[in-house]
């Protein structure tokens, strides 16, 4: 059971114009998302995160955007440069469970064409 | 450079055998949680430590066992290999919610080979 989800496993996208990665959760208890960035024999590093009692944070090229009631969140990246090129992973969070273990989706793959 | 260390990078083993991961947070951190990514199922939840207890088990084999020290360091215990524990074995490590943070912080993993 995917409990978060990652549907497009890859993305290719032109140096300069808008990248879109989606993510979609089941489980309505999460409400804490957070997008990590993935180069291949590193570990993940984190990018951005968003409350639920919010439906948008900014920080410079990176926006990630809730819709609650949709269950699905998305990460805007803007302008795409070649260095962005990577796998990107949404993850989620039930806070008041006494333990913020995460639960990751299967990662989307970006590629920033020069 | 995300502030965890984890050692050793790479290890190669036979099956049957048991080996020691270990994973040093980042300076003030007390939580640590460990992951595991196999090529089919992605990134997965293990176990997290706070402060040196167990705070929760997720998809954790029997043959797995953990703990974490009172330097807070931690170590992945592995017995009793198969082929399939062959995997990237990472941990994170956080604040613990203060001011709303929940962000982990990864380290750059352990790959095992299990032959």
């Amino acid at each position: 059971d995917q409990q978060v989800k990652q549907n497009s496993p890859s993305l290719s996208v032109q140096e300069g114009r808008i990248s879109i990665l989606n993510c979609d959760y089941t489980n309505s208890m999460f409400d804490y998302f957070l997008w990590y960035k993935k180069y291949p024999a590193e570990g993940p590093t984190f990018l951005i995160s968003i409350s639920s009692i919010k439906d948008k944070n900014e920080d410079g090229r990176f926006t990630v955007f809730l819709n609650k009631s949709a269950k699905h969140l998305s990460l805007h990246i803007v302008p795409s440069q070649p260095g962005d090129s990577a796998v990107y992973f949404c993850a989620a969070s039930d806070t008041g469970a006494g333990s913020y273990q995460l639960t990751f989706g299967k990662g989307t793959k970006l590629s920033v064409i020069p | 450079d995300s502030g965890v260390t984890q050692t050793p990078k790479h290890l190669i083993t036979a099956t049957g055998q048991r080996v020691t991961l270990r994973c040093s947070p980042r300076s003030g951190d007390l939580s640590v949680y460990w992951y595991q990514q196999s090529l089919d199922q992605g990134l997965q939840f293990l176990i997290h430590y706070y402060n040196g207890e167990e705070r929760a088990k997720g998809n954790i084999l029997e043959r797995f066992s953990a703990q974490q020290f009172p330097d807070l360091h931690s170590e992945l215990n592995l017995s009793s290999l198969e082929l399939g524990d062959s995997a990237l074995y990472f941990c994170a490590s956080s604040v613990e919610g203060l001011a709303g943070d929940y962000e982990q912080y990864f380290g750059p993993g352990t790959r095992l080979t299990v032959t």
